[in-house]
């Protein structure tokens, strides 16, 4: 069984500043790992994602996330925040040998971002 | 770029109706998925369909939730007898292939039940 845990329901930054949006997850196998983005009333984006080859993983809109298996975290970094990046990020987890390929997925994570 | 459809994008209907939800999944994939989203709450799996038949189901997709592929373009999920616990947002996803692919999500029908 797969779980995973996003710290802090709601981020606040200043624009310009530094967003960290952190997931830990649980698995007994290794996992693919996955970060998606859902703006106001529209479906879920993939922004990145992990499938075992390099650790470090850059998506789209500038932002990317390192998979650190000893710390069993996935965080997402942004070096500079945007207005337009206000909006729910959630982490999910698939298990490399599962048959439906299912996502498990964090609680989520409203960013909001200050003028 | 090719995209998951979902209709209708809002559906409201009484307690013990049943419901069809309609999703046209990107066109050459495989796999399709079935999720919801309690307001509030975390996106949840319901379930997963290959080959026309049932991968792997979620605990939640209990005798009253099924679905199907009727025709070469559609995936449905149907709740034979709506409860007000049903209220959510139903998202639809698909993929090419299981390996290292991602699922590609729809805009989500969001299903009120009274």
């Amino acid at each position: 069984a797969q779980s995973v845990t996003q710290l802090g329901s709601h981020v606040s930054v200043s624009e310009g500043a530094l967003v960290l949006l952190r997931c830990n997850y649980s698995s007994s196998v290794p996992p693919y790992l996955f970060w998606y983005v859902q703006y106001p009333n529209q479906g879920l984006q993939l922004l990145l994602k992990y499938t075992s080859a390099a650790t470090l993983v850059k998506g789209i809109n500038g932002f990317e996330a390192e998979f650190k298996k000893s710390e069993t975290s996935f965080h997402l970094t942004k070096p500079s925040a945007h207005m337009s990046d206000a909006a729910e990020y959630f982490c999910a987890v698939s298990p490399t040998n599962n048959a439906g390929n299912m996502l498990t997925f964090g609680g989520g994570t409203r960013l909001m971002v200050k003028p | 770029e090719p995209e998951v459809t979902q209709t209708p994008s809002h559906q409201v209907t009484q307690m013990g109706q049943e419901v069809i939800l309609r999703c046209v999944p990107i066109s050459n994939h495989l796999y399709f998925y079935w999720y919801r989203q309690i307001l509030g709450q975390k996106v949840e799996f319901l379930v997963s369909f290959y080959n026309n038949e049932i991968s792997e189901k979620s605990e939640i997709f209990d005798d009253q939730f099924s679905v199907e592929r009727p025709d070469g373009s559609n995936f449905t999920l149907k709740i034979r007898s709506t409860k007000l616990e049903d209220s959510a947002m139903y998202f639809c996803a698909s993929i090419k292939s299981r390996v290292t692919d991602t699922q590609y999500f729809g805009p989500g029908t969001r299903l009120t039940v009274l």
